[in-house]
């Protein structure tokens, strides 16, 4: 497609339960970054995939969290034994050069923990 | 890691005003952007601007890399512009963009 897709746009689950999210980047993009948005802040930092490889997880808040990208195209952020403190939307962002070219958002995936 | 700081906080506009929005950066930066996050959560790209000055339609924004800090000017305001705008930057030893906390923007009619 022409921009970053996310799927599912909305997501409500019980507290406990395991999550997928998943992010298409723009075709030829070779960078990938995950970010978090609570309601009322920025957009705070994950993990970024330069190809398959995680080049920096610092971002993510526990061992809960995990990212995979196996063949440098789609990634799926996993959260496991969610808690209602991970409730925010979840954001993916495609670049074509890295860290220092321009990042393209796509639309979110909003996630309700209850 | 670099520290961004956006102002003003919060902003009211009449349709038809001009405003300047603020970012200022802790560090030397490789890359800057600025963004509009309209009232659906999209964030919309408006400049790539490490440096240097551009411009697109009512909109502009200046960097100065030197003095750290950047500058978004939106002229005639319309009330589509009403929203958050963030700035954000990677620092020269980053690798990752780091968000201002945003400026929100009400353009009223």
């Amino acid at each position: 497609g022409a921009g970053v897709s996310q799927t599912p746009s909305n997501k409500v689950t019980e507290k406990g339960k395991y999550v997928e999210l998943r992010c298409d980047p723009i075709s030829g993009h070779t960078a990938l970054y995950w970010y978090r948005q609570s309601l009322g802040q920025g957009p705070e930092f994950l993990i970024y995939f330069q190809g398959t490889g995680a080049a920096d997880d610092s971002g993510l808040p526990n061992d809960r969290f995990f990212a995979v990208r196996p063949e440098g195209s789609v990634s799926t952020l996993k959260i496991q034994r969610t808690e209602r403190g991970d409730s925010a939307v979840y954001l993916c962002a495609s670049s074509r050069s890295g860290v220092n070219g321009e990042l393209f958002f796509g639309e979110g995936s909003r996630l309700t923990v209850l | 890691g670099i520290q961004v700081e956006q102002s003003p906080p919060d902003l009211i506009l009449q349709e038809g005003a001009n405003s300047t929005l603020r970012c200022n950066f802790s560090d030397s930066v490789n890359n800057l952007q600025w963004f509009h996050q309209n009232p659906w959560g999209q964030l919309i790209n408006l400049f790539y601007i490490p440096s240097g000055t551009k411009q697109n339609g009512r909109l502009s924004a200046t960097t100065v890399a030197t003095e750290r800090y950047s500058l978004l000017y939106i002229s005639s305001s319309q009330t589509t512009d009403s929203g958050v705008y963030f700035c954000a930057v990677n620092g020269a030893a980053g690798n990752k963009l780091t968000f201002g906390g945003g400026t929100r923007v009400l353009v009223k009619p």
